[in-house]
């Protein structure tokens, strides 16, 4: 499975745009790009996915790069509750949905 | 809806004892899998199904076994706890088994300790 790589950790000021970087070099064609985050003593939570285009929802925003190998995740207000270790995972668009999770980016946010 | 529930929340073994691990979610979804995650790491996956009757491995199978006999209960047994399998357990189901277009739903896991 393509693999991912994202900073250890990141810090952001309460109420701040945040810019959660991933890459993904070997991304393949066929490979989706999800964002799950993970708020302390709680099972994941999905986030948002993209293939190509960029893509919003109401938690945030994905910019994926021209050429797929690089992507942002992008929390447009941090807040207190958007701590949490956020993980970037490529996911093949045929076969089971299996998650193959990294150690991610823990978000430290600042009052 | 509930969505996915586990039970128990926690719980403490002696090597070599067996125990099943819970796991239930009322959305109707086909696929459901077994995650664990150590401490500092991210998550790993050990089983996983597409359908009821249907079972897979996943990365970390050993020391684990797994039935769909319905399509929402899908319990993860273990069959000799060793205290390497001291860690928190969660369970998660997606409406479709073709995985990049359905979002993974979790619960709240089940923290394990082997002694």
């Amino acid at each position: 499975d393509a693999k991912t790589t994202q900073p250890n950790s990141m810090e952001s000021n309460e109420e701040e745009p945040v810019h959660l970087p991933c890459n993904h070099s070997t991304i393949s064609g066929t490979d989706y790009i999800h964002w799950y985050r993970q708020l302390p003593s709680q099972g994941p939570e999905y986030v948002i996915h993209g293939l190509t285009s960029n893509v919003n929802n109401r938690m945030a925003s994905l910019a994926i790069a021209e050429d797929r190998k690089s992507s942002t995740l992008i929390l447009h207000r941090a807040t207190l509750r958007d701590a949490a270790v956020y993980y970037c995972i490529l996911v093949r668009q045929t076969g089971a949905n299996n998650l193959f999770f990294g150690t991610g980016t823990r978000l430290t946010v600042i009052p | 809806n509930a969505g996915v529930t586990q039970t128990p929340k926690f719980q403490v073994l002696k090597t070599g004892q067996s125990m099943t691990l819970q796991c239930a979610q009322d959305m109707n979804h086909e696929y459901m899998s077994w995650y664990r995650q150590d401490p500092g790491m991210g998550l790993r996956l050990i089983h996983y199904s597409v359908g009821a009757g249907i079972t897979d491995q996943g990365e970390v199978p050993n020391g684990y076994n797994v039935s769909r006999s319905t399509t929402e209960d899908f319990p993860l047994r273990l069959l000799s706890a060793a205290p390497s399998q001291t860690s928190v357990y969660f369970c998660a189901s997606s409406y479709g088994g073709q995985g990049a277009l359905y979002e993974q739903y979790f619960g709240p896991g089940t923290r394990l300790t082997v002694t």
